[in-house]
């Protein structure tokens, strides 16, 4: 299978940016995605990109994406309690019958 | 965004028995997905669920273990057959839309076995 990697921890204060990373290993992905889990809950869908694009921003959120490196990162800037959750990175194949997970990052917020 | 309605939410079974998952969707969906997310840990893909035919199972899943149905498109359950402690587990159900390169999950079932 493939390997998608993540740091396990990151804390932050509330207010200031948070990166969190990730590396795959399989160029030939195609879409680069960002989940939200939250206690209890299911995935939530963050943000996706796609592997042609460099940077794609969507409110709060930047995605960046190394196709070189393979690496992908989510900065989330005022970083709130909130958003305290873990964040999977996932990567898909070709033709989306495949989809690879990350183990996640455990993101805490302190206020 | 997708509508996902997963039962049941959470479930406490004795060692043994059987625990049979539902995952209906609000529209039909071509692909249907279930995971296991063991605690602490990351997804694991268990199978894709085939509508009318035999589920398409991972390394280290067995159908007689997790047998799944797909009748339709908009619906599948999967049971978890003579449970141990093992199986104490969260399971997602997830779905991609014609068209779509996005997969959609479910709330997941929170399932402890004693």
């Amino acid at each position: 299978g493939e390997d998608v990697e993540q740091s396990l921890f990151l804390s932050v204060r509330e207010g200031d940016s948070s990166v969190i990373n990730c590396t795959y290993t399989d160029s030939s992905s195609t879409y680069l995605y960002w989940y939200k889990q939250e206690p209890g809950a299911g995935l939530q869908l963050l943000t996706y990109i796609f592997s042609n694009m460099d940077m794609k921003q969507d409110q709060r959120l930047t995605v960046l994406l190394n196709k070189k490196d393979k690496h992908l990162s989510l900065r989330i800037a005022d970083t709130q309690t909130g958003d305290s959750a873990i964040y999977f990175c996932a990567e898909s194949m070709r033709n989306f019958n495949k989809f690879y997970f990350g183990s996640g990052t455990k993101l805490n917020v302190k206020p | 965004s997708a509508v996902i309605s997963q039962k049941p939410s959470r479930d406490i079974c004795q060692r043994g028995t059987s625990l049979t998952i539902q995952c209906q969707v609000d529209s039909q969906v071509t692909m249907m997905f279930w995971y296991r997310q063991q605690p602490g840990q990351s997804l694991t893909l268990i199978a894709t669920a085939n509508q009318g035919s035999e589920a398409t199972y991972e390394s280290g899943f067995v159908i007689d273990k997790f047998p799944i149905s797909r009748p339709n498109l908009t619906f599948s359950t999967l049971t978890v057959s003579n449970m141990s402690p093992e199986d104490s587990s969260i399971y997602l159900c997830s779905v991609i839309y014609a068209g779509e390169n996005i997969q959609y999950f479910g709330a997941g079932t929170r399932l402890s076995v004693l």
